[in-house]
């Protein structure tokens, strides 16, 4: 159990495009869901926080308006990013939190590679 | 805001032997502590993980010991393989929210 999914798992977009990911969690229902980025040879860095119907935490330094994220449902979460720049290039990876007694677990999601062109 | 130190960076040890990473954190409310594996291009993969009422964990080969007298915690491999081989990240969670260390790659030589 506790299966979290990703979709695409790589895309290259141009330069000022927008680029969708989702973020599931087949199994079970997500209570909370985290997005990270991760650049070559560094660790994951958190972007933002999401709960069911609410709005999203985002971390210092990261643009609200620029990485949007939707959290739909128990299972779906989006992040959206927009006017994608070159700099923008990095690993996606979201992973995903359950209620009960191993809630604080995060499951993590096969990662989304972003080339931006 | 919390603050993770992993340690080493870079660990190369020979098959059979025990690898020892370690990490140190300074937020006193992180009251959980997983381990995870990452192989290259793929997601961070739950290896084992400590809770703060506990001072260690042990599941076949992996071992975590923590200390939150002194805010550190280590993963210990014994007999390590060359499966083994892999970037290894520590974390902390006192809010529900991860503060990951910065990594450590393993490389486990034949």
């Amino acid at each position: 159990g506790a299966v979290v999914s990703q979709h695409p798992s790589w895309v290259i977009c141009k330069s000022g495009t927008s680029v969708k990911i989702e973020c599931r969690s087949l199994d079970f229902q997500a209570t909370t869901m985290f997005w990270y980025r991760q650049f070559p040879k560094q660790s994951l860095m958190l972007m933002a926080t999401s709960n069911e119907g609410s709005k999203a935490t985002y971390e210092q330094g990261v643009e609200k308006d620029k990485f949007l994220i939707n959290h739909a449902s128990l299972t779906l979460s989006t992040l959206t990013v927009t006017s994608a720049h070159p700099e923008d290039s990095s690993f996606y990876i979201c992973s995903a939190s359950r209620a009960g007694r191993d809630q604080e677990t995060q499951y993590f999601g096969p990662g989304t590679r972003l080339l931006v062109l | 805001g919390e603050n993770v130190e992993q340690h080493p960076s870079t660990l190369s040890v020979q098959e059979g032997d025990s690898a020892v990473i370690k990490c140190t954190y300074s937020d006193s409310a992180s009251n959980y502590f997983p381990w995870y594996k990452q192989e290259l291009g793929k997601r961070p993969q739950l290896i084992i993980d400590i809770r703060s009422n506990v001072g260690e964990k042990k599941d076949q080969r992996i071992a975590v010991t923590l200390n939150k007298t002194a805010k550190h915690f280590s993963l210990h491999i014994t007999e390590t393989q060359p499966e083994d081989s892999a970037v290894y990240f520590c974390a902390t969670s006192g809010w529900g929210k991860f503060q990951f260390g910065a990594g450590t790659q393993v490389v486990v030589t034949p």
